[in-house]
């Protein structure tokens, strides 16, 4: 867990504004998770990727967007077009396909606040 | 896709006491199934998984428990105690796409 990083640890975003969270891990970790966590819910995955430089659409990823150009680094961007964006989000990491690599080990979380 | 149904949502036991979350899941592929802890305002914290190639796996208070035929796994906390107090999250894996896919929680609330 200590691998992962996520900042800033609290966000608040005006109606109207993109803003980027970031994701950052020193586990040599080839795939790398986005969850949102509204209160008193499960996690929903927005986006995933499994190697750099690709990614796929989870199961909310509309007004959401990424990019994966380092192995290291998955940053989350919230766009305008995301109405309802206060959540906790967290980001999360594992080694990827094969045994035992499917598990996932969380970041710390970005709280976004929309003012 | 994997769907995953987690029972109860909330859960209260005397500390001592043992205490049972079940899940369901979907995917008969699915080979993967962790549970997480998530204390308040903080990240989910892993503390047991089990592959499909075992039944029961055992580390100290926790157990978890594996049908396959029915598609069912469970979380076993035998002493509870205070500090066990938190959201438990089970999840599956999607072979689809190689993501956990998580129950919606269950509050576990010990009485001391």
């Amino acid at each position: 867990d200590g691998g992962i990083t996520q900042s800033p640890k609290y966000l608040f975003r005006k109606e109207g504004q993109n803003v980027t969270l970031s994701c950052e891990q020193n586990l040599n970790h080839d795939a790398m998770y986005w969850y949102r966590q509204d209160p008193g819910q499960g996690l929903r995955l927005i986006y995933y990727s499994q190697i750099v430089n690709d990614f796929q659409k989870g199961d909310i990823a509309e007004g959401y967007s990424v990019s994966r150009e380092k192995k290291e680094s998955f940053p989350l961007t919230v766009t305008s077009a995301q109405k309802n964006p206060t959540a906790f989000y967290l980001c999360a990491s594992s080694m990827g396909p094969g045994l035992a690599a499917d598990t996932q080990y969380f970041g710390p979380g970005t709280r976004l606040t929309v003012l | 896709g994997e769907n995953v149904e987690q029972h109860p949502s909330t859960l209260s036991v005397q500390e001592g006491d043992s205490a049972v979350i079940k899940c369901t899941y979907s995917d008969s592929a699915s080979n993967y199934f962790p549970w997480y802890k998530q204390e308040l305002g903080k990240r989910p914290q892993l503390i047991i998984d089990i592959r499909s190639n075992v039944g029961e796996k055992k580390d100290q208070r926790i157990a978890v428990t594996l049908n396959k035929t029915a598609k069912h796994f469970s979380l076993h906390i035998t002493e509870t105690q205070p500090e066990d107090s938190a959201v438990y999250f089970c999840a599956g894996l999607d072979t689809g796409r190689r993501a956990l896919t998580f129950g919606s929680g269950t509050r576990l609330q010990v009485q001391p």
